[in-house]
């Protein structure tokens, strides 16, 4: 099994631009969430999904939209990139929303 | 909202030294997990506790659940350097289906 992989590895993107960050797991895992991680700081939840069909916003989804139309996908838009999205974000994904969380190795995103 | 506050936010102690970890919040969970993450890395998981007042150990760490469950704590035992690395508490909050993690603890071990 990969487990969670993401691509890119690292992106940088100009002020206005779009893109995808792409996340999927063969673990057949219902719950994926999405996170950036600031320098020296812990996990915000951007969106989450409970299975295909089904996302909801986290605690910063400003700026982001989701979509989950398979089980082992589930990408992230940044519509409008602005320097404040610069950060590393990290896909994860787990049996359900209470269980332990398992990790892409994250995509390092500079916004200039 | 639902927080999970951590204290302290950085910890630089001695090869050998004690140190002691705490995950706070004002709300009740259900269960909280602690993870480790190593620079370039996502999180990995150490524990789950589940009961109020739980004691779990892993060699030479101890995490420990209030008996309220709104807070926790992860003692260290005779640090060493391969300890250092950012350790998170997380769990899934109450009502929702979120699942959000702390603001996190950085420690460095110097040999």
């Amino acid at each position: 099994n990969a487990g969670v992989t993401q691509t890119p590895k690292f992106q940088v993107l100009k002020t206005g631009q779009s893109m995808t960050l792409q996340c999927a797991q063969d673990m057949n895992h219902e719950y994926m969430s999405w996170y950036r991680q600031d320098p020296g700081m812990g996990l915000r939840l951007i969106h989450y999904s409970v299975g295909a069909g089904i996302t909801d916003q986290g605690e910063v989804p400003n700026g982001y939209n989701v979509s989950r139309s398979t089980t082992e996908d589930f990408p992230l838009r940044l519509l409008s990139a602005a320097p404040s999205q610069t950060s590393v974000y990290f896909c994860a994904s787990s049996r359900t929303s209470i269980d332990e969380q398992f990790f892409g190795p994250g995509t390092r995103l500079t916004v200039l | 909202t639902q927080l999970l506050e951590q204290s302290p936010q950085f910890l630089s102690i001695q090869e050998g030294e004690n140190l002691t970890v705490y995950c706070n919040s004002s709300s009740v969970f259900s269960s909280l997990q602690w993870y480790r993450q190593e620079p370039g890395e996502g999180p990995v998981l150490l524990v789950t506790v589940v009961t109020g007042g739980e004691v779990k150990k892993l060699k030479r760490l101890t995490f420990q659940f209030g008996d309220a469950r709104k807070d926790s704590s992860l003692h260290i035992t005779a640090a060493q350097p391969g300890d250092t690395g950012l350790y998170l508490c997380a769990g899934p909050t109450s009502g929702t289906y979120k699942y959000i993690f702390g603001t996190g603890t950085r420690l460095k071990v110097l040999a």
